[in-house]
């Protein structure tokens, strides 16, 4: 069975280009998590979506940073325009319900550099 | 607020020595989850195993051990007769009423 992919595995952009990051979860899964990982903070969520509905944003660090679940097997986390301080690697994790805390199963990651 | 705290930064064994990898977590919720992942240089995180607050029976998984202990509010986790290729950094992990809550990691090297 695929596992969560994700979509670029690598992205080097300038200061002030639009990033798209993409996420295809494991099907039948209806949750799906965006988080990133940096070296000073860790792994942070950002937004999480349940049966496409985004549930808490509150880790989405500024108004730059927006993201999308259009169907069940898609989303997308858009930062724009980007910062260099937005540099760090990007995981989208699925699982099957939130509510019973099924174990989240992670994607490969985007590392993003932003220079 | 849920927290977990894994105080152990880096640990260095070498190969073959058994190593313990510590995690304390806090949480007003009766009922939450615990989780062990493993990020390998690599870098995917990888589940390794789940717990649940009404069972603290102690796990064993070939090599991999984990103690749950409410009374302490911990649930570490021990690898028997390292190998190099259980060098990763290891996060504990928290659920409750809320999406799951990470501990900085500890990053394991094991030297052959």
């Amino acid at each position: 069975d695929a596992g969560v992919i994700q979509s670029p595995r690598h992205e080097v952009t300038e200061m002030g280009q639009e990033v798209t990051l993409r996420c295809k979860p494991i099907s039948g899964h209806n949750s799906l998590f965006w988080y990133r990982q940096t070296m000073m903070r860790g792994l942070e969520l950002l937004i999480y979506f349940n049966n496409n509905v985004p549930i808490d944003d509150s880790g989405m660090p500024e108004d730059r940073f927006s993201a999308k679940m259009p169907n069940a097997s898609f989303s997308t986390l858009k930062i724009q325009p980007s910062e260099p301080r937005d540099s760090a690697v990007y995981f989208c994790a699925s699982s099957y319900k939130i509510e019973t805390s099924y174990e989240q199963y992670f994607g490969p990651g985007t590392r993003l550099t932003v220079t | 607020a849920q927290k977990v705290t894994q105080a152990q930064t880096e640990i260095s064994v070498v190969e073959k020595e058994d190593v313990t990898l510590d995690c304390v977590y806090e949480t007003r919720d009766t009922t939450y989850y615990l989780f062990w992942y493993k990020q390998p240089p690599s870098g995917e995180l990888v589940f390794l195993i789940r717990r649940n607050s009404f069972d603290e029976q102690n796990e064993i998984s070939g090599r991999y051990s984990w103690n749950f202990q409410k009374s302490t509010s911990s649930f570490n986790f021990t690898i028997t007769a390292s190998q190099v290729v259980d060098s990763a950094v290891y996060f504990c992990a928290l659920k409750g009423n809320t999406p799951l809550v990470f501990g900085k990691g500890t990053r394991l090297s094991v030297i052959a």
